[in-house]
């Protein structure tokens, strides 16, 4: 079966360090993976997804990059964070038929202060 | 962007008690999800809708696709605090990658 894993689970960072998280799928190959940013406990925000390796479509401008360097690892990065990133970081993977069903991590909860 | 509207936001009801959310849009999407999320842990799919008109149930969950495949609704029969959490619902669009989410129902169901 599929598992998806993310870390780390919390964070707190200063305002202008740089941040790393981590997100890497088993079980299947070659999937689509996606980050999203949630507020507050409510809807979901797509940052970026990427259907390959070295593949990154960004869908909102911010101060945020992603990179996949493995075909199963997807990694959210900032060189400067803001007080406006904080928040709750999903990872979430799909099979290659378009928008289907999406399967997500646990999440990473990152406060910048 | 395809927008989904839920309803209602939130709903606080006692253990026993039926209860209907809904989502709504003016897009037709290729695929609806569903799914339940507890405070600080990823949502978990609870179901895939894919044709106009579809009924799916699970245990005392009861999931409903439009016909015209524009919106959804998710009953609970009987709801335990068990069931109590964030509600999304997702909808796939007819191209693309990007899942578009509503804003959820946050369920409060107590003893």
């Amino acid at each position: 079966s599929q598992t998806i894993h993310q870390w780390p689970a919390t964070l707190v960072q200063p305002v202008g360090s740089p941040l790393s998280l981590e997100c890497t799928v088993e079980g299947t190959s070659n999937p689509n993976l996606y980050w999203y940013r949630q507020a507050a406990g409510r809807g979901l925000q797509l940052l970026f997804y990427s259907v390959g390796i070295g593949q990154i479509s960004s869908e909102v401008p911010q101060n945020l990059s992603a990179s996949r360097p493995q075909d199963r690892q997807f990694i959210l990065s900032s060189k400067k964070l803001l007080l406006s990133d904080s928040g709750f970081y999903l990872c979430a993977w799909s099979g290659t038929s378009g928008a289907g069903t999406q399967y997500f991590g646990p999440g990473t909860r990152l406060l910048v202060l | 962007t395809q927008l989904l509207e839920q309803s209602p936001q939130f709903l606080s009801i006692q253990e026993g008690e039926n209860l209907t959310v809904y989502c709504n849009s003016s897009s037709v999407f290729s695929s609806l999800q569903w799914y339940r999320q507890e405070p600080g842990e990823g949502p978990v799919l609870l179901v895939t809708v894919v044709t106009g008109g579809e009924v799916k149930k699970l245990k005392r969950l009861t999931f409903q696709f439009g016909d015209a495949r524009k919106d959804s609704s998710l009953h609970i029969t009987a709801a335990q605090p068990g069931d109590t959490g964030l509600y999304l619902c997702a909808g796939g669009p007819s191209s693309g990658y990007a899942l578009n989410f509503g804003k959820g129902t946050s369920l409060l169901v107590t003893p």
